[in-house]
């Protein structure tokens, strides 16, 4: 089955510093996502992306976080002036055009911001 | 406004034994529903779904949930546990139409523990 990638598997920082999350979506997808889930609480939906813009955010995403693809194949996430509270596993996701198609998950960035 | 209640943060059945994880959700509008399961180290993947077609849907791995709209639950079920079942289950429940179908919102999730 096909995989989203994402890189690196385990960042550390330093408050303050900025950081980009790196995803690899299945090639024929059109959706991306970013999701997070701090250590003991709920995966929370952050962004969606489709056609080069945000289609949708959470309260989350604030003006701290941004989403870029920079080319025909990458998607990333990043943070500028990282918080302790932005330490969580992230999870990028992708999918296809049809509003039931399953969303395909990557093995999640654990950031840790010290 | 949607969200899903998961009862149970750990489970713990015997191999072999039926498994039932249980997920309540809240949907002002019908709901797309979702089990994920994650497994160590790996990413969430998708066990089964439901999308407004047959109340009982079956996924992968065994597992299956039946849609009840009258209890507004979608509890995730399996005849037979085995050892390679243990892992972290999310339920999930998005809208089901356009423009909000992808934001999932997830349970807490439950941690299944298969004991031999």
């Amino acid at each position: 089955e096909p995989e989203v990638t994402q890189t690196p598997s385990h960042q550390v920082t330093q408050m303050g510093q900025e950081v980009i999350l790196r995803c690899v979506p299945i090639s024929n997808h059109l959706y991306f996502y970013w999701y997070r889930q701090i250590l003991g609480q709920k995966v929370e939906f952050l962004v969606s992306f489709y056609n080069n813009e945000i289609s949708e955010k959470s309260e989350i995403f604030d003006d701290q976080f941004s989403v870029e693809r920079p080319d025909g194949s990458n998607f990333t996430l990043k943070i500028r002036s990282t918080k302790l509270e932005d330490s969580a596993m992230y999870f990028c996701a992708s999918s296809g055009v049809a509003t039931n198609e399953k969303l395909f998950f990557g093995s999640g960035t654990q950031l840790s911001v010290l | 406004a949607q969200s899903v209640t998961q009862l149970g943060s750990h489970v713990s059945v015997s191999e072999g034994a039926l498994v039932l994880l249980r997920c309540n959700y809240s949907s002002s509008v019908p709901p797309y529903l979702f089990w994920y399961v994650q497994y160590p180290n790996q990413g969430l993947q998708l066990l089964l779904k439901y999308t407004s077609a047959a109340t009982l849907v079956k996924g992968i791995n065994g597992f299956e949930a039946e849609f009840k709209k009258s209890e507004t639950s979608f509890h995730l079920t399996k005849p037979s546990a085995h050892m390679s079942d243990a892992a972290e289950y999310f339920c999930a429940v998005s809208h089901g139409t356009s423009g909000s179908a992808r934001q999932l919102t997830f349970g807490s999730g439950t941690q299944l523990t298969v004991l031999p």
